[in-house]
């Protein structure tokens, strides 16, 4: 079974700087990786999907990339309401999650 | 618009039965495989169950097998999960959710607002 692991667990910006979220897969997933949004009290939402692809009304600061075992969710810009936690997914396995907060 | 509603959390003893609800909107439901994903409190997210889109398959996290069953009801766009023998570790908030793309390798979208099942005594 593939092992998700993201770094940072937290990552402190502030809004306006470049956030750079890691997941690393245990063995190569190709570029079968998708990327989740989730904000307190609410359920997850798909961001990206095949590695780099935006889901449906994503916006273009948000960006993926990577193939094999190392990928990265990349946001030029931070917003106020990127301020959550994101999740790596691969076929039933999720990562354990990075949890951006304002610093 | 694309939906997902779940219902039929609630507080439960250990031991106990309930049984979840997810009801369908605004895409063709027969034409999907769907997921349950529960997330414990203050924990991450964790895939539980998914079904194929007519149901003659069906699979499990280790953790709940031979406790939980997943179901559908194309006809009624209609997704279930009964949940038996039920302990204080399902604890959590379950998501019911769409797969996209190719199986095995799909994604979950969308998802549920996700119902609340606490087991406590």
């Amino acid at each position: 079974e593939i092992v998700l692991t993201q770094s940072p667990a937290t990552l402190s910006l502030s809004p306006g700087e470049r956030a750079t979220l890691s997941c690393r897969a245990s063995q190569s997933v190709s570029s079968y990786l998708a990327w989740y949004q989730q904000k307190p009290g609410q359920a997850p939402r798909l961001l990206i999907y095949d590695a780099s692809n935006r889901a449906t009304g994503i916006p273009a600061r948000f960006s993926g990339s990577g193939s094999g075992t190392d990928f990265t969710l990349t946001i030029s810009s931070l917003e106020p309401e990127d301020f959550a936690v994101y999740y790596c997914q691969q076929r039933k396995t999720f990562g354990q999650g990075t949890r951006l907060e304002i610093k | 618009e694309v939906q997902l509603v779940e219902s039929g959390g609630g507080l439960v003893q250990p031991g106990g039965s309930l049984r979840l609800s997810c009801a369908a909107s605004g895409f063709t439901f027969s034409s999907y495989w769907m997921s349950w994903v529960r997330q414990a409190p203050e924990k991450g997210l964790e895939w539980v169950a998914n079904i194929t889109q007519d149901g003659s398959e069906k699979y499990y996290v280790d953790s709940v097998k031979g406790r939980f069953t997943i179901s559908r009801d194309n006809a009624k766009n209609s997704l279930y999960l009964q949940m038996n023998s039920l302990r204080a570790e399902d604890t959590a908030v379950y998501y019911c959710a769409r797969e996209v793309g190719p199986t095995p390798e799909g994604w979950f979208d969308p998802w549920g607002q996700g119902t609340l099942v606490t087991v406590s005594s």
